[in-house]
């Protein structure tokens, strides 16, 4: 089955600097990316998603990439702002069907000092 | 749009007791419901996925026993986590997709429950 990576498992960026998370996966067949953030006592938020067609997807201060040679996908996040702490999960699935799994990454603390 | 609702947001139990979560997509239908377990500073670990009108799928280790899923209508999945144990405490969080769109998924607040 699918197997999703992230480093690094917590980060600290002074306000205004960029943050970058970096995920790998293990399925090939795995053609949607999404990226959610969760603040504590909280459900994730889809934050950005990029599907295998695209290589880059940009959302104001939020942009992801993907290498599907390499199995790769980052979210950079620019300008952050200490409201952007929080966890962040990358995720992996597959669009086939009405029962698509999302199998998610291990986490990203991300920590943003004012 | 696309919003999902879980309810309760927390509750507490004795050992040994049942208690069920209601997963419910408030302004869409969803095909498919999936429950999630999180274990502080862990990630999501997928435990059963929700099929309306038929039975869930239980990713393995998961006890279809213990975690019962109903999926009755295509707003609404339930869990209930039966005789539980301390062990059992975590943090529960459900998702659903639109039926026209199954690849987004879209997560509920969760729901916190501790066993004494």
């Amino acid at each position: 089955g699918e197997n999703v990576e992230q480093h690094p498992s917590t980060l600290s960026v002074q306000e205004g600097d960029s943050a970058v998370i970096k995920c790998t996966y293990s399925d090939s067949a795995s053609n949607y990316f999404p990226w959610y953030k969760q603040e504590l006592g909280k459900g994730p938020q889809l934050i950005i998603d990029i599907r295998s067609n695209v290589g880059e997807k940009k959302d104001q201060r939020i942009a992801v990439t993907l290498n599907k040679t390499a199995k790769h996908f980052s979210l950079h996040i620019t300008e952050t702002q200490p409201e952007d702490s929080a966890v962040y999960f990358c995720a992996a699935s597959k669009i086939r069907t009405s029962y698509d799994k999302v199998i998610f990454g291990p986490g990203t603390s991300l920590s943003v000092i004012p | 749009g696309a919003v999902v609702s879980q309810h309760p947001s927390w509750v507490i139990c004795k050992s040994g007791t049942s208690v069920k979560i209601e997963c419910r997509s408030l302004d869409f239908q969803a095909t498919t419901m999936f429950w999630y377990r999180q274990f502080p500073k862990q990630s999501l670990m997928l435990m059963a996925t929700s099929n309306e009108g038929s039975k869930a799928t239980y990713e393995q280790g998961v006890e279809k026993d213990k975690f019962l899923i109903n999926h009755a209508s295509l707003t609404l999945s339930t869990l209930t986590v039966t005789s539980a144990h301390p062990e059992d405490s975590s943090f529960y969080i459900c998702s659903a997709g639109r039926r026209t769109d199954p690849s987004e998924q879209y997560f509920g607040p969760g729901t916190r429950l501790t066993v004494t």
